[in-house]
């Protein structure tokens, strides 16, 4: 069965940092690229970040470039995003997802609240 | 980059009846790489179109997608009472990635 778990979520101030992890298993984790979507409350979806399988290629959505990092270590099956210099707006639900297709996988969901 | 724009912004219909979603890009988006999703409050999105027009697994017939270029549609041949949800469209063709702001579907 593919899971994927996402944690490290949580309240955090302004200006910090956190890093989220998305625990990988079920299927070849370094044969599928991974993004990082996020849901902001009562919003719709905003895309963050793509990382490729074997991690060397990256693109950020411009809200979060130079922040956040995403990164993968194919030999613990996990997914990693960096986010820095958090701001109020960066609050949202935040999924790791694999859905190119023809299947998707999706994480359940971490929670990141940015206030003071 | 690409901007998607999804319309309506809400559609209300009736059990059985087929339902007709837009999505429109800013720019021309291979078909290849464009996706549709379909959301339930507090769930994760679920991928039903990828390509363009290509069921996801597990998807059933009556979900349909079309298009190329900047305009694509997403069509529900009859709807059952568990198709009323919000949909999303998402070009992975360049990055950014986005997605359009979703469409509401809602029983009338």
């Amino acid at each position: 069965e593919v899971q994927l778990v996402e944690s490290g979520g949580g309240l955090v101030q302004p200006g910090g940092s956190l890093r989220l992890s998305c625990a990988a298993s079920g299927f070849t984790f370094s044969s599928h690229a991974m993004s990082w979507v996020r849901q902001a409350p009562g919003k719709g979806l905003e895309w963050v970040s793509f990382i490729s399988g074997s991690g060397d290629s990256t693109y950020y959505a411009d809200s979060v470039k130079g922040r956040f990092i995403i990164s993968r270590d194919n030999s613990k099956n996990t997914l990693y995003l960096q986010m820095n210099s958090l701001r109020a707006e960066d609050t949202a639900v935040f999924y790791c997802a694999e859905a190119w297709g023809p299947s998707d996988y999706w994480g359940q969901g971490t929670l990141v609240t940015v206030s003071s | 980059e690409i901007v998607l724009t999804q319309s309506p912004g809400t559609l209300s219909l009736s059990p059985g009846e087929r339902a007709t979603l837009s999505c429109r890009a800013s720019q021309s988006v291979s078909s290849s790489y464009l996706g549709w999703y379909q959301q339930k409050p507090g769930q994760a999105p679920r991928l039903l179109i990828y390509g363009a027009s290509s069921r996801a697994t597990g998807i059933p017939d009556r979900f349909s997608g079309n298009g190329s270029g900047t305009d694509f549609t997403l069509t529900i041949s009859r709807l059952e009472p568990e198709d009323f949800a919000l949909y999303y469209c998402q070009q992975y063709d360049s990055s950014p990635y986005s997605f359009g702001r979703g469409t509401k579907l809602e029983i009338k």
